[in-house]
């Protein structure tokens, strides 16, 4: 099983419509999660932290962590094009020093 | 957020030459950076873990004498291709740790092609 799983997609979805992208993790001591956007030949930019159980919202995106089932979401409402990249999901692994694990990426389409 | 530099933004070279990429922490000091490495639609990779004044840490394969990292100053990094070949053509990505979080905060990314 890998340390942190993303499907990679593409995820279709019409411009205006929620997205929905999900991340599982192995290791049930990870307490800092993250979800990074990429566009296409450009380097990750961070967009979310979460840090504790439920919902953190701003604007547009929502994360969502449950520890217990060990899966934490990314929500984008009213989806726009510009929304069209590739989402990162990234998690601190114990025995991992200072370093993130990432995952494989949900490449993410926002149709008109 | 943070801002993070990296120079070169893109970089070519002839096959047995060095090149180094620089990584700068623009708005606070960085005691630990990152450097990733990504081949076109793969995965980021991470190579290894930067910190000021002391060694860096690679990950298991990346080769310690091909790719020299140096990080002498809270704000900045460097990442020294010796002796590139065509294979070491990749997108090199650097990342400032901020604090004691595990945030990472990217740079621009340099893209390197070895001839």
């Amino acid at each position: 099983q890998k340390e942190v799983e993303q499907n990679s997609g593409p995820l279709s979805v019409p411009e205006g419509a929620i997205a929905s992208l999900n991340c599982t993790y192995s290791d049930r001591g990870s307490q800092s999660f993250f979800w990074y956007r990429q566009y296409s030949g450009k380097s990750p930019e961070l967009i979310m932290s979460i840090y504790s159980n439920g919902d953190k919202e701003d604007g547009r995106f929502t994360a969502q962590l449950n520890k217990a089932s060990q899966y934490v979401s990314l929500l984008i409402r009213d989806s726009q094009p510009s929304d069209s990249a590739t989402y990162l999901c990234a998690v601190n692994i114990q025995g991992g020093g200072n370093k993130l694990t990432f995952g494989t990426g949900t490449q993410l389409k926002v149709e008109l | 957020g943070a801002v993070v530099s990296q120079h070169p933004s893109r970089v070519i070279c002839k096959s047995g030459t060095s090149v180094k990429i620089e990584c700068r922490s623009l708005d606070f000091q960085a005691t630990t950076m990152f450097w990733y490495r990504q081949f076109p639609k793969q995965s980021l990779m991470l190579m290894a873990t930067s910190n000021e004044g002391s060694k860096a840490t690679y990950e298991q394969g990346v080769e310690k004498d091909k790719f020299l990292i140096n990080h002498a100053s809270l704000t900045l990094s460097t990442l020294t291709v010796t002796s590139a070949h065509p294979e070491d053509s990749s997108f090199y990505i650097c990342s400032v740790r901020r604090g004691q979080t595990y945030e990472q905060y990217f740079g621009p990314g340099t893209r390197l092609t070895v001839t």
